[in-house]
């Protein structure tokens, strides 16, 4: 099995622009969440899914959408991209939300805007 | 409300000395806790977690973890680091019942030769 898997690896982006950051999973997990890291900041949660057509904003879901039309798929969208997301993003998935389940995560996109 | 706080965000120590990485949590229920690691350029994976029973809770790499509720801390160990142990570290905290991880801001470790 692949696990979770991103797309891009890295990406620049123009301020203003926008893009879809990929994520897919083939553990057919309930959860998926949407992290942003940055450098002494630990990892914050952006937005999560419990489930195919059902989303939830985190700590920081300004400038950012989400859409869970599959189970295995939960792409993050930014619109007009600001330099205030330049940051490693990580998708991860687990069968169920807190309780026991390990979070397993994908290897990040690494984002520049410029 | 859950929190997690990590202190120190560097830890240097000797090849073959204890690691000791802390982590400290509030949480409003009983809480589940987890390590994690993360090595340069990857995400993250599970060293190990806690969710009931024993509160010694041994993991991979020879890391273990205490949960002490008086405490409320669940301090990382490993008796004899490694090279291969230089990485960062993630603590982090969930509700049984809840939607989200809430993350310590991590702890990196370097070791020395």
């Amino acid at each position: 099995n692949a696990g979770v898997t991103q797309t891009p690896k890295f990406r620049i982006l123009k301020i203003g622009q926008s893009m879809t950051l990929q994520c897919t999973q083939d553990m057919n997990h309930n959860y998926m969440y949407w992290y942003r890291q940055d450098p002494g900041m630990g990892l914050k949660l952006i937005y999560y899914s419990v489930g195919a057509g059902i989303t939830d904003k985190g700590e920081v879901p300004n400038g950012y959408n989400v859409s869970r039309s599959t189970t295995e798929d939960f792409p993050l969208r930014l619109e007009l991209a600001a330099p205030s997301q330049t940051s490693v993003y990580f998708c991860a998935s687990s069968w169920k939300a807190g309780g026991p389940d390990t979070q397993y995560f994908g290897p990040g996109t690494r984002l520049t805007v410029l | 409300a859950q929190s997690v706080t990590q202190l120190g965000s560097h830890v240097s120590v000797s090849e073959g000395a204890l690691v000791l990485l802390r982590c400290n949590y509030s949480s409003s229920v009983p809480p589940y806790l987890f390590w994690y690691v993360q090595y340069p350029n990857q995400g993250l994976q599970l060293l190990l977690k806690y969710t009931t029973g024993a509160t010694l809770v041994k993991g991979i790499n020879g890391f273990e973890a205490e949960f002490k509720k008086s405490e409320t801390s669940f301090h990382l160990t490993k008796p004899s680091a490694h090279m291969s142990d230089a990485a960062e570290y993630f603590c982090a905290v969930s509700a049984p019942t809840g939607n989200q991880f809430y993350f310590g801001t991590g702890t990196s470790l370097t070791v020395i030769p």
